[in-house]
C-alpha cells in the first residue's frame, strides 16, 4: 500500500515568510509524527498527534510553530516569519498508535530559508 | 533526559566483510528500539523494530540485538554489498513522556567499497 508522503518535496522561501508542509499518513495510522532534521541538531521530534489532538507539543521550537491535523488523516506544519535557522529537512512519521508500534517516515520536505 | 549514541560515526569497509554498528542508550526503560537506513537526500527506511522484551530481530542479512539493562543495542551486517551503503540510524521510545517520540542518535555513516 501507499506509504507517507510529504509535499512539497523542496521548499525555497525568503526570510519572515510563512510556509506549510504537508503530510498525509497512511491510511488507517492514528499517530503522527513530525521531526526536524538539520545539520547541526540531528534529529529531533517536533509534535505528536493522535487522530486530531496533540498531546505532546513538546519538541516545537518557537511559537512560530505550529500544526494541525483534520479528519484523523492529513497534517499541516505551518512556520511563521522563517529565520535561517529554520531551514531543515522536516520529516513525517506515522504509526497504528501504541507506543509499541513502528514508526513509518514520508520523504521529508526540504526547507531553505534565504 | 534520553541520549543516544552511535559509534563509530564512519566507517569504509570493502565489500563482503561483516560490520557491527553500535548504538547505546542512557535511559533503559524504554518501549522498543528502531533501526533505520537513510539514503543521500532521502527519508528513513525502517529496517528493524526490537520491543523492550526481545533480545534480538534478524530480517535478511541484517541482525538487531538488544541488551535493554545496559542500555546497548548493535546492528550486525553480513556480507555487506555497495548497496548497504547510505546512514544508519537508531532510535529509542522512552518510557519517560508517554513514549510519543523517537530519539535518535547521530548515526554511522557507512560506506561499502568494491
Amino acid at each position: 500500500g501507499a506509504g507517507v508522503s510529504q509535499s512539497p518535496s523542496n521548499k525555497v522561501t525568503e526570510k519572515g515568510k510563512d510556509v506549510e508542509l504537508r503530510c498525509d499518513p497512511i491510511s488507517g495510522h492514528t499517530a503522527l509524527y513530525w521531526y526536524r532534521q538539520s545539520l547541526g541538531q540531528g534529529l529531533e521530534f517536533l509534535i505528536y498527534f493522535q487522530g486530531n489532538s496533540a498531546p505532546d507539543k513538546s519538541g516545537l521550537p518557537s511559537d512560530r510553530f505550529s500544526a494541525e491535523r483534520t479528519g484523523g488523516s492529513v497534517s499541516t506544519l505551518t512556520i511563521q516569519r522563517t529565520q535561517q535557522e529554520d531551514s531543515a529537512v522536516y520529516l513525517c512519521a506515522s504509526s497504528p498508535g501504541t507506543q509499541r508500534n513502528e514508526q513509518f517516515f514520508g520523504p521529508g520536505t526540504r526547507l531553505t530559508v534565504l | 533526559k534520553q541520549e543516544v549514541t552511535q559509534i563509530p560515526a564512519a566507517l569504509s569497509v570493502p565489500e563482503g566483510e561483516n560490520l557491527v554498528l553500535n548504538c547505546s542508550f542512557t535511559d533503559s526503560a524504554i518501549y522498543n528500539l528502531q533501526w533505520f537506513r537513510q539514503d543521500p537526500g532521502k527519508g528513513l527506511t525502517s529496517l528493524l523494530l526490537i520491543q523492550s522484551s526481545q533480545r534480538e530481530q534478524t530480517s535478511g542479512r541484517l541482525n538487531a540485538s538488544l541488551d535493554k539493562s545496559s542500555g546497548r543495542s548493535t546492528l550486525y551486517i553480513a556480507a555487506s554489498q555497495p548497496g548497504d551503503s547510505a546512514t544508519y540510524l537508531c532510535a529509542v521510545r522512552a518510557v519517560t513522556g508517554g513514549g510519543n517520540k523517537l530519539t535518535f542518535g547521530t548515526g554511522t555513516q557507512l560506506k561499502v567499497e568494491l
